[in-house]
């Protein structure tokens, strides 16, 4: 079954910087990939999908890349605000349902 | 802001009791699905359906049961509960077979914090 890995260690920048996040995954390259964002206590909030013939897709200050060479996918959040502090968590479709990975947490200083 | 909606929000209960947690979600989704999340792990899928009377059980074992009476409606069961059910539960829902959507988009609602003493 698909391995989805994500950066393990918290990411903290300076605000006005860019995030970049990885999503690595093992198997076959999915359709598609989407991006969630996860406050605690809460249900993941969908952002972005992607798809497989889509090299980059934007939303607002949101950019995310497909490279289905190195079975992997960057979600870069730009000129970074303290609101985007959260954990964004990449999902890819596996026997037919999504999996998810263990997310990336991001705090962004004032 | 998505239209599923699980409740109670939080509960407390002891060892043994019998509790149900409720999802309702009104965008007329074929599929649904509960994942079980510990503070600052992965969300682990426990039961999923893809339309009334279609319940299959997940990734991760649990012994909580589900039914799926009506589209909108999705709700688990704990006959007995034990502190090991501890955690938060998240109900979500997905696409309608009918609309021709294959990217499986899933919205979710609040959670359930469960505590069980």
């Amino acid at each position: 079954s698909q391995k989805i890995e994500q950066n393990s260690e918290a990411l903290n920048i300076q605000e006005g910087k860019t995030a970049t996040l990885t999503c690595n995954y093992t198997n076959y390259s999915p359709a598609y990939l989407q991006w969630y964002r996860q406050d605690p206590g809460r249900g993941p909030v969908f952002l972005l999908l992607i798809r497989e013939n889509e090299k980059e897709k934007r939303k607002e200050r949101l950019k995310v890349t497909f490279d289905t060479t190195l079975k992997q996918s960057l979600f870069h959040i730009t000129a970074s605000q303290p609101a985007d502090s959260a954990t964004y968590l990449c999902a890819l479709e596996t026997d037919y349902k999504l999996s998810f990975g263990a997310g990336t947490t991001v705090t962004v200083r004032a | 802001e998505a239209d599923i909606y699980q409740t109670p929000r939080y509960l407390v209960i002891g060892t043994g009791k019998k509790i149900t947690l409720e999802c309702s979600q009104t965008m007329g989704h074929d599929k649904m699905y509960w994942y079980q999340q510990d503070p600052g792990m992965e969300l682990h899928l426990i039961h999923y359906s893809y339309g009334v009377n279609s319940t299959e059980k997940g990734d991760l074992s649990s012994e909580s049961t589900v039914s799926r009476i009506r589209t909108e409606h999705f709700p688990l069961t704990l006959e007995s509960a034990r502190p090991s059910h501890t955690s938060q539960y998240l109900c979500a829902s997905s696409g309608k077979w009918s609309s021709g959507t294959s990217t499986d988009t899933q919205y979710f609602g609040p959670g359930t914090r469960l505590t069980v003493l």
